[in-house]
């Protein structure tokens, strides 16, 4: 099946740990995008990449960091510097070009301990 | 600052209403406006609307464009309780591939 698949579903963090969320996607897609979602807001870029091994901050990049070694992954990474994590973590792709739409994950839900 | 306004932030309608959700943006170098209906997880894609004034039509959703005036509205004609979501606005800017989010308006359809 073709997709965007974000694992795991929900993950918690304890004070000061980094962790790592998971962004697949077996669609071809050039290009890759985090966003985060908080209650009552829309959503808000944190990274995105273009291409294999290049990729820029979003609004709120601050906090976060990612890589993107192969076209298929982009992880993000949640650093012990972001005070306030908890939030849903959206991962989108897209056909690189202007015409073009955004396909979302299902979802990765972040809670501090 | 780009800037992408949905309103009414919330709103409960009865199954069978016909509801109207509104976008409006001040952005430099706009492009497309897409609209997004969220249920519980992933944002699942709607339409996408480039020109102004030809609608977009599906089942029973339908979007239009208004570049002159800078909005775009949603509507959703007998609605029923499977049309209960967030709805999402978000406009991709010329030269850009990043969209840039409205807050959603959050709809709820009562039986």
């Amino acid at each position: 099946d073709g997709g965007i698949t974000q694992s795991p579903k929900y993950l918690f963090r304890k004070e000061g740990q980094n962790v790592t969320l998971s962004c697949e996607q077996n669609l071809n897609h050039d290009a890759m995008y985090w966003y985060r979602q908080d209650p009552g807001q829309g959503l808000r870029l944190i990274y995105y990449s273009q291409i294999v091994n290049d990729f820029q901050k979003g609004d709120i990049a601050e906090g976060y960091s990612v890589s993107r070694e192969k076209k298929e992954s982009f992880p993000l990474t949640v650093t012990s510097a972001q005070k306030n994590p908890t939030a849903f973590y959206l991962c989108a792709s897209k056909v690189e070009g202007f015409q073009e739409t955004q396909y979302f994950g299902p979802g990765t839900r972040l809670l501090v301990l | 600052e780009d800037k992408v306004v949905q309103s009414p932030l919330s709103l409960v309608v009865h199954e069978g209403d016909t509801v109207t959700l509104n976008c409006s943006y001040e952005v430099t170098n706009f492009r497309s406006l897409l609209w997004y209906k969220q249920e519980k997880k992933a944002p699942t894609f709607l339409f996408m609307l480039t020109s102004s004034g030809i609608e977009k039509k599906s089942g029973r959703l339908s979007s239009i464009l208004d570049k002159k005036e800078l909005f775009s509205i949603l509507n959703i004609t007998a609605t029923q309780t499977g049309d209960s979501a967030i709805y999402l606005c978000a406009v991709l800017l010329s030269g850009y591939s990043t969209l840039t989010f409205g807050k959603g308006t959050m709809l709820l359809v009562s039986p």
